[in-house]
């Protein structure tokens, strides 16, 4: 069964540094999410990008953060300058359709930790 | 309550009973998603039930939705070990939003 994947699965990185998560979506979805999860809270959505642009961001998702679909099947979240509150558990997700008019299938997640 | 919160917070049952998980929900939705999510892993999504539904089945699950109410339930019958994890229902905060949004979730624990 297709499963949207994520690299690296764990990720340090120092305060100020810029880090690339990667996610692979399922091949045939149209609409890719990030979401992230800091420990022991809700996971709260970020953005979601079809068609090459941004379609929706949460205030979370500030100049720091973008992303990118470098080609045809790679799903970036960039983050510029990262800040010790950055730590999290990112996940990528991707759905066919948008939103809740279909699943959305997330990813294993990748564990961010800023020193 | 805020969109899409569960009850009750924990769950604690032994292996073969049932256990059921609420959910309840502020705005109109085109459907409603349960997902679960094992400790520091990611979320596997369950089951999506769309509005026009009332009732839906997969394996040992079953999922409710009662639309007056703004409300949905998640059964789990014969719970096993492996089924101990935290379980989300997902809901849009406004009628044809993209984004999901989570409550804090059940956290289920199977006891052997």
């Amino acid at each position: 069964e297709p499963e949207v994947t994520q690299t690296p699965s764990h990720q340090v990185t120092q305060m100020g540094q810029e880090v690339i998560l990667r996610c692979v979506p399922i091949s045939n979805h149209l609409y890719f999410y990030w979401y992230r999860q800091i420990l022991g809270q809700k996971v709260e959505f970020l953005v979601s990008f079809y068609n090459n642009e941004i379609s929706e961001k949460s205030e979370i998702f500030d100049d720091q953060f973008s992303v990118e679909r470098p080609d045809g099947s790679n799903f970036t979240l960039k983050i510029r300058s990262t800040k010790l509150e950055d730590s999290a558990m990112y996940f990528c997700a991707s759905s066919v359709l948008a939103g809740l008019t279909d699943t959305q299938y997330f990813g294993p997640g990748t564990r961010l930790t800023v020193l | 309550s805020q969109q899409g919160e569960e009850d009750p917070q924990a769950l604690s049952i032994q292996e073969g009973e049932n256990a059921t998980m609420n959910c309840s929900y502020k705005t109109s939705i085109n459907n409603l998603q349960w997902y679960r999510q094992n400790s520091g892993r990611g979320l596997v999504h369950l089951i999506l039930i769309r509005s026009n539904e009332r009732e839906k089945h997969s394996g040992r699950l079953r999922v409710t939705l009662d639309t007056s109410k703004k409300s949905s339930s998640l059964l789990i019958t014969a719970s096993r070990a492996a089924d101990t994890a935290s379980y989300f229902c997902a809901t849009p905060p406004i009628q044809g939003a993209q984004k999901l949004v989570f409550g804090q979730g059940t956290r289920l624990t199977i006891n052997p």
